[in-house]
């Protein structure tokens, strides 16, 4: 099976940079990929990552580490509206496995 | 384009009951997937299809079902409800199956099973 562990909360101040971090357990490793989601609404695509490295996207940025079976979402510059909850989710089975989320980070941010 | 829709938005049964969800995925969306989400378990992967075809399934027992039409659209199906099936089942397309697994979600139905 697959699973992935992820921290439940993380604090932050407006303005800073705040990294969730996670790791996960999976045969196949197809790819690791971000979602963001806000109280009420549905999930949205972040980011994605198949290969080692750092992927940027605007303030986001999402790093793997396949030999770690690890990878953190960086989120810089913090604004209010991105008090969220955090997911990342993987995809083993060399792709043929259904997506498979952590439990979610619930980011709050502070004035 | 349109978003991912979903019908219907809340829904009420009684259990024992059976219940179809409906999904409508963004214009040339070809791939499904279904998720449960509850505040216990998180976001649970239901099922993926592709071109009607079911690719995968998650750790669901066989009371749900699933479909795709040749339109893309997809229904699910939940039989013999249970109490533990209340959650916000939410689909979600994407171009194709694989790839970047960059998925759009639509809104969630609500469904609560007294």
């Amino acid at each position: 099976g697959q699973s992935l562990e992820q921290p439940s909360e993380v604090t932050a101040v407006e303005g800073a940079i705040v990294q969730i971090n996670c790791t996960y357990q999976t045969s196949g490793f197809y790819g690791l990929s971000w979602y963001q989601q806000h109280d009420g609404g549905a999930p949205t695509f972040l980011s994605y990552n198949a290969l080692d490295g750092l992927e940027e996207t605007g303030r986001f940025s999402s790093f793997l580490s396949r030999s770690d079976s690890y990878g953190y979402l960086l989120l810089q510059e913090l604004q209010m509206k991105d008090s969220a909850s955090y997911f990342c989710a993987v995809r083993g089975g060399g792709g043929a496995d259904g997506l498979t989320f952590g439990k979610g980070t619930h980011l709050i941010i502070q004035p | 384009k349109a978003g991912v829709t979903q019908t219907p938005r809340y829904l009420i049964k009684t259990r024992g009951q059976q219940v179809t969800l409906s999904c409508s995925p963004i214009s040339g969306h070809r791939s499904v997937s279904w998720y449960q989400q509850t505040p216990g378990q998180g976001l649970q992967f239901l099922f993926e299809y592709f071109s009607e075809t079911q690719r995968n399934k998650g750790n669901f027992p066989g009371r749900f079902s699933g479909r795709q039409f040749s339109n893309s659209r997809s229904e699910m199906n939940v039989s013999t409800l249970e109490l533990g099936d209340s959650a916000l089942y939410l689909c979600a397309s994407s171009l194709s199956w694989g790839g970047s697994d960059e998925q759009y979600f639509g809104p969630g139905t609500r469904l609560t099973v007294t």
